[in-house]
This record gives C-alpha cells, structure tokens and sequence, in this order.
C-alpha cells in the first residue's frame, strides 16, 4: 500500500524560484490538503480539496497554488519563494464523511535561503 | 469559522501516571468529528483517537480516551498509565460535515514522560 506519497522529501531552494511540491494518493479519497508545520508549532492548513476540480483557500493561502486535475494527484506550487516559506510540508487525504482517518504523507523539508 | 484551541503548549509528567491534554473547538457546522494524533520526534503524524459530535459514548482505544463535552465545547484526550514512549507532541484536530468540510489543527501540546 503506497498510501500518501510525497516528493521531493527534502528540497533547498533560493528565494525568489518556484517549485512544486507532488503528492500523490492510491485509496480514491476525495479529501486531499496542503499543511505546513514550522519548528514547534501546529499543522496550518494551505490549501485543501474535497475532489477533483474543486479547491479552497486553506488558513495560510498566501504565495501557493494548488489545482486538482485528478483525484489522485494534488500538486503544491510556490510561486515565487522566500525565506518565510521555509517549513516541514505535509500532504494528507481522506475519505470524506464521518470518522476515518486521515493518511499523512512522510513530509517534505523546504528551506528558502 | 473552525478553529481548535489547545492551551498546553508543554507537559511534564511522571511514568505510570494519567495525563489529561486539552482541546476546545469552535465550529458552525451542526455535524463534525474531532481527531488526535500524536507526532514523535522523527515527524510522522500518528492518528490516536476520533469522535464524532452524534457518537453518545466517548471514544476509547486502548489507552487513549476522548473525554468529549460537547455543550462546554471540549474534546480533551486522556491517556491512562502513561509510558516513555508517549513522550511527542500531540495535536488536536477538527473536520466540519458541510459541503466545504475542512481539517483544522491545533497548535499542539509538547508531553514529555519523566522516568
């Protein structure tokens, strides 16, 4: 079971490039978001989706866009990084409705230098 | 809106004692269920316990129990007879039912196990 795949697991770029962050889900959940978590703190949530073609603005929206062409795949995008955007990335899915759980992917170490 | 509050920022208790960690929520959605999970040092997020806001009883697995109290809206986790192992952070987490369901999560509570 492959569950919730992340990629790249660690990445540094400088500021002002782009980039994209993959994920990628095989258990057909209709449910996939976007957190990040800095050092010592709680998971923010970025953007999320509750299926394909549809997405919304999360708490922390700002400087990413995410889209949902299949259900399987929901891709975060930097538009243009910077040093606040540092942070441990982690995608997660899950079956929309009552109880269930909600897979993680491993995370994803970004540094903007 | 959705939020969740947890007020502990940071724990300490003895091995083999009980450990009560707080969690409030704010939702206006009429159904909704409520997550812990718990995080180790090495990263990965660990799912505890759920309870939905129509389940009567409160959650239990294993160790782990969801003191649920929905009129003072409270979803506080107890963990019973706690051990080394449970040293981590743990965060709570919120999911409304509506159309535009979203997972929120707190800012987490640091609990360190003293031997």
């Amino acid at each position: 079971n492959a569950g919730v795949t992340q990629t790249p697991k660690f990445q540094v770029l400088k500021t002002g490039q782009s980039m994209t962050l993959q994920c990628a889900q095989d258990m057909n959940h209709e449910y996939m978001s976007w957190y990040r978590q800095d050092p010592g703190m709680g998971l923010r949530l970025i953007h999320y989706s509750v299926g394909a073609g549809i997405t919304d603005q999360g708490e922390v929206p700002n400087g990413y866009n995410v889209s949902r062409s299949t259900t399987e795949d929901f891709p975060l995008r930097l538009l243009s990084a910077a040093p606040s955007q540092t942070s441990v990335y982690f995608c997660a899915s899950k079956t929309r409705g009552a109880g269930n759980t909600i897979y993680f992917g491993e995370g994803s170490w970004l540094t903007v230098v | 809106a959705q939020k969740i509050t947890q007020t502990q920022p940071g724990m300490f208790v003895q091995e083999k004692e009980a450990v009560t960690l707080d969690c409030t929520y704010d939702t206006s959605d009429q159904s909704y269920g409520l997550f812990w999970y718990k995080q180790p040092s090495s990263g990965e997020m660990i799912f505890l316990i759920y309870q939905g806001s129509y389940d009567e009883q409160n959650a239990t697995e294993g160790r782990y129990s969801l003191n649920f109290q929905k009129a003072r809206k409270s979803a506080n986790l107890v963990i019973s007879a706690s051990q080394l192992g449970d040293s981590a952070m743990y965060f709570c987490a919120s999911e409304g039912y509506s159309s535009a369901s979203k997972i929120i999560f707190g800012s987490g509570t640091r609990l360190s196990i003293r031997p």
